[in-house]
């Protein structure tokens, strides 16, 4: 079954830095989620690439899948603290449920 | 406006009593997913319905059981078989992921349960 793993697990920026979210895939990916979510609520959509090298940005956030569709990083530039929370990838393997990765933690201090 | 409800946010219950968890969506979405999430566990599948009266079994169903009566609704029950209740619990519904829909998932606040 597909595994994704994401890098850091944890992450302590400066206010107005930059920074870079790993999630690698067992598999081939055939369309990457990003979501964020604030300790102890639900989880929100950021975007999804299905493309290889594919690249979408939202606000100050830029996620990216690599040619061989099994990896994607998501960049934040000048992180502010309304960035802080828990990033997750995930993927659809053969049904159509989610996988996920077990996230990445951000704190952005002032 | 249209979204996930579930309820409650906070439950908390004696050890051997099961619990039945709440999921409503009005996005006319026809699939229904349950997750757990622990510390450091990050999402696990439990119960994904892609049909009214029909789901299946996720990672993690041991001690779980789910019904799909109507397309609004996807209600979890939590069973005194379960070993370890006690986690953080979202209820996620989508489109099927078939051009142009994505496919992405939508999430409610959480059902945070306690086991005491």
């Amino acid at each position: 079954s597909q595994e994704l793993e994401q890098s850091p697990q944890s992450l302590i920026v400066q206010e107005g830095k930059n920074l870079t979210i790993n999630c690698t895939s067992s598999k081939t990916l055939y369309g990457l989620y990003w979501y964020k979510q604030k300790y102890g609520e639900g989880l929100i959509f950021l975007m999804m690439l299905q493309k290889g090298g594919e690249e979408k940005s939202h606000e100050k956030i830029t996620a990216k899948l690599d040619e061989k569709k099994q990896q994607s990083s998501l960049h934040i530039t000048a992180s502010q603290p309304s960035h802080a929370g828990i990033y997750l990838c995930g993927a659809r393997d053969s049904g159509y449920a989610l996988n996920f990765g077990k996230g990445t933690s951000l704190l952005v201090t002032p | 406006d249209g979204g996930i409800t579930q309820s409650p946010k906070y439950l908390f219950r004696k050890e051997g009593q099961n619990v039945t968890l709440s999921c409503e969506q009005n996005l006319n979405h026809d699939a229904m997913y349950w997750y757990r999430q622990d510390p450091g566990q990050g999402l696990r599948l439990i119960y994904y319905s892609q049909i009214v009266n029909d789901f299946q079994k996720g990672d993690i169903a041991e001690g779980y059981s789910v019904s799909r009566e109507k397309k609004e609704s996807f209600p979890l029950t939590v069973t005194s078989a379960q070993k370890n209740p006690t986690a953080f619990y979202l209820c996620a519904s989508s489109y099927w992921p078939d051009p142009p829909n994505t496919g992405e998932l939508f999430f409610g606040e959480g059902s945070r349960l306690t086991v005491l």
